[in-house]
C-alpha cells in the first residue's frame, strides 16, 4: 500500500517571500500522480498543481512549482512570492489508477500561515 | 459553473439517530468519492461508485453506506452516528482514464454528533 508522509504539520511565512512544504511517499509502482491540494479555512479543496511520474520536468504552475525527486520518492512544493490568501492546509497526495476510477491517499497535511 | 454541491453544509444529529449527507454534481463525471476528514486529518476515502458500481473501502465501517440513484446524485447513509462519527465529509467526483486524473471536490458537509 502506498504511503504518504508531511513532516512539516505547520509552517509560517511572511508575505512576499518563499516557502517550501515537504512530502514524502512510498510505492512500489513506477506510474503514477502525485498532487498538491490545498484547503482553505472553510472552503473546499482544489487543486493546486499535479506532476506525472513519468515526467522528469518539474510541474509549474505560476508562483506554484515543485521539486520532484522520484528516486528519492520526494515531492515538495514551493510558494514564490507568498500571498494571505495562499493561507490554507496543504495535502500532499499519491494517485493510483484503477479500472474503477482514482485512488488518492493524503498525506496528514501542513498548516500554512501567510504573516503580512 | 460547473460543481460539486454538498447539502446541508452543517448537520446535526443525534447519538444513533440516521442521517443522510447528499452530493450532487453537474460535471457529468462517471466516479464519485466520499471521503471523511476529522479534525486535523488527512481525508480517509469510505466508499466509491464508478457508475452504479459500488466500491466499498475495506476498512470502511457497516455503519456507513451510500446510493447513488443517478450520475447526478450520491449519498452518504450513516446508519447509527456514533461520537466518533463527527467529521466532515467531503464528497468528490472524476472520470476514469488516465487523462482525467483529477478529483473535483465538493465544500463538505460537517456532521455534529450530539
Amino acid at each position: 500500500a502506498q504511503t504518504v508522509t508531511q513532516s512539516q504539520p505547520e509552517m509560517s511565512v511572511q508575505e512576499a517571500e518563499t516557502v517550501t512544504l515537504s512530502c514524502t511517499y512510498d510505492t512500489s509502482e513506477s506510474d503514477y500522480y502525485l498532487f498538491w491540494y490545498k484547503q482553505p479555512p472553510s472552503r473546499q479543496m482544489i487543486l493546486v498543481i499535479r506532476q506525472e511520474a513519468y515526467k522528469q520536468q518539474n510541474a509549474t504552475e505560476n508562483r506554484f512549482s515543485v521539486n520532484f525527486q522520484k528516486a528519492a520518492k520526494s515531492f515538495s512544493l514551493k510558494i514564490s512570492d507568498s500571498q494571505l490568501g495562499d493561507a490554507a492546509m496543504y495535502f500532499c497526495a499519491y494517485r493510483r489508477e484503477e479500472t474503477s476510477g482514482s485512488r488518492l491517499t493524503f498525506g496528514e497535511g501542513t498548516q500554512l500561515t501567510v504573516n503580512p | 459553473d460547473a460543481m460539486v454541491i454538498q447539502n446541508p453544509r452543517y448537520q446535526v444529529t443525534q447519538f444513533g439517530k440516521p442521517v443522510t449527507l447528499s452530493c450532487s454534481q453537474t460535471l457529468n463525471h462517471n466516479v464519485m468519492y466520499w471521503y471523511q476528514q476529522k479534525s486535523s486529518q488527512a481525508p480517509k476515502l469510505l466508499f466509491h461508485y464508478y457508475d452504479k458500481d459500488f466500491n466499498n473501502e475495506a476498512d470502511t465501517p457497516d455503519n456507513f453506506q451510500s446510493r447513488r440513484p443517478n450520475t447526478s446524485f450520491c449519498f452518504l447513509d450513516i446508519r447509527s452516528p456514533g461520537l466518533g462519527d463527527a467529521a466532515m465529509y467531503l464528497c468528490a467526483t472524476s472520470r476514469v482514464g488516465r487523462a482525467y486524473n483529477e478529483q473535483f471536490f465538493g465544500p463538505g458537509t460537517r456532521l455534529t454528533v450530539l
